[in-house]
């Protein structure tokens, strides 16, 4: 069974860089056919894809969040990464790690618990 | 805003079915395929239909899905209380810069 568990920082200052990472266990990020997914949630709204990356390092990124955001991979330590730089407080958000499977088709199948991250001075 | 639009709520008693629509374009749900996510309160989205109408192992033939053209629905019989929670479609973008798009998303209410 895979298993998902963002960590980083909870608080994060204006103008900061969000900096936030994705433990896999259950599965190796390198055995590929999989994409190593970050998705965020403002709170109470919907769903809001930020990129995702592949164990070779091929990334794709939502173009309205391009400029700010770099998706990393660390197959040694079966992790991805996630930078968002310059936030503000619209970047306030619950914070998803997830796997998706590529292939004729995108769709997440699984996801961590989520994390909370405030931008706020 | 979403390119992908759900009603933002449906409503039913229990044992009866619900539908949520999401409508789209042809740069999205009319030229990809179609996944569902199920949230319930405080939690993590969960897979619950991929391939615009298959079933990930362990989800009941309670849920289903369907694609016509630009539109998708997913289909939630014999509701239960443990149903209420909220739903999301998503899909592949493929206007001008392609991404990954979800639906703005419906509450699910049982009465």
């Amino acid at each position: 069974q895979v298993q998902l568990q963002e960590s980083g920082p909870g608080l994060v200052k204006p103008s900061q860089t969000l900096s936030l990472t994705c433990t896999v266990s259950g599965g190796s990020i390198s055995s590929g056919g999989y994409y190593w997914s970050w998705i965020r949630q403002h709170p109470g709204k919907g769903l809001e894809w930020i990129g995702y990356i592949y164990y070779s390092g091929s990334t794709y990124y939502n173009p309205s969040l391009k400029s700010r955001v770099t998706i990393s991979v660390d197959t040694s330590k079966n992790q991805f990464s996630l930078k968002l730089s310059s936030v503000t407080a619209a970047d306030t958000a619950v914070y998803y790690c997830a796997r998706a499977l590529v292939v004729a088709a995108t769709f997440f199948d699984y996801w961590g618990q989520g994390t909370l991250v405030t931008v706020s001075s | 805003q979403s390119v992908l639009t759900q009603p933002p709520s449906v409503s039913a008693a229990p044992g009866q079915k619900v539908t949520i629509s999401c409508s789209g374009s042809s740069s999205n749900i009319g030229n990809n395929y179609v996944s569902w996510y199920q949230q319930l309160p405080g939690t993590a989205p969960k897979l619950l239909i991929y391939d615009n109408n298959k079933r990930p192992s362990g989800i009941p033939d309670r849920f289903s899905g369907s694609k016509s053209g630009t539109s998708a629905t997913l289909g939630i019989t014999g509701l239960q209380t443990g149903d209420e929670a909220d739903y999301y479609c998503g899909t592949w973008d493929s206007s001008l810069s392609a991404y990954y798009v979800f639906g703005t998303g419906t509450k699910v209410t049982v009465l």
